[in-house]
């Protein structure tokens, strides 16, 4: 079975702190994404990685950074966290045009 | 610039009833692809149901179905014989064959079903 997981289910940080978010996947995947997922606002792009060390900024990409060393692995960091990155954090992967499998999520809370 | 609209934030269906989800987007490109995706309260988010854009057939899995008119930019998800496991946030998203690696999401529609 095809699986994305996602290091945390819930974090709970506090302003200032540097926070990583890891996401691995099993499905030899070249394109992997970061999203935040808001009550209304759906699901926003953060950045995404079409192959290893390859990276774009997504539609909000203030304050975060990505690193993908190896192809199963894509990390989002958050340099110093602040009350608005409170958010759900969702990963995902995709093969070239198919659908995105998606990881379970991490709920961030930053205090 | 490319957008997807879903215009029901929520919506309730008595189970074994029928209740479609509506989904408009907006693009300049003749070819893409559009997904109808299931995110169940605390759970993953999973693939109901995919169409391309060139096909004219409308896709089906099961009791999913789609209304997939290009000149309209419309894709409706019909479910069919709810059933309570189908309450779930559902989001519509579009992502062009080219140019870029981006899907574009709607604001989803969170969908009641009734015993």
């Amino acid at each position: 079975d095809v699986k994305v997981t996602q290091s945390s289910r819930y974090l709970v940080k506090r302003t200032g702190e540097k926070v990583f978010l890891e996401c691995v996947q099993d499905m030899d995947h070249e394109n992997m994404f970061w999203y935040r997922q808001d009550p209304g606002l759906g699901l926003r792009l953060i950045y995404f990685s079409y192959d290893v060390k390859m990276k774009e900024k997504g539609d909000i990409p203030e304050g975060y950074s990505v690193s993908r060393e190896k192809k199963e692995r894509f990390s989002l960091i958050l340099e110093s966290a602040s009350t608005n990155q409170t958010s759900m954090y969702l990963c995902a992967s995709s093969l070239l045009h198919n659908e995105q499998f998606f990881g379970p999520g991490t709920r961030l809370t930053v205090l | 610039a490319q957008t997807v609209t879903q215009s029901q934030p929520e919506m309730s269906v008595q189970e074994a009833e029928t209740v479609t989800l509506s989904c408009t987007y907006d693009t300049s490109e003749s070819d893409y692809y559009l997904f109808w995706y299931k995110q169940p309260p605390s759970r993953q988010m999973i693939l109901v149901i995919r169409q391309e854009a060139y096909k004219q057939q409308n896709a089906t899995e099961n009791r999913f179905s789609v209304n997939f008119q290009k000149a309209a930019k419309s894709f409706s998800l019909k479910i069919s014989d709810s059933q309570l496991g189908d309450a779930a946030m559902y989001f519509c998203a579009y992502r062009p064959t080219s140019g870029t690696y981006k899907y574009i999401f709607g604001t989803g529609t969170r969908l009641k079903v009734l015993a």
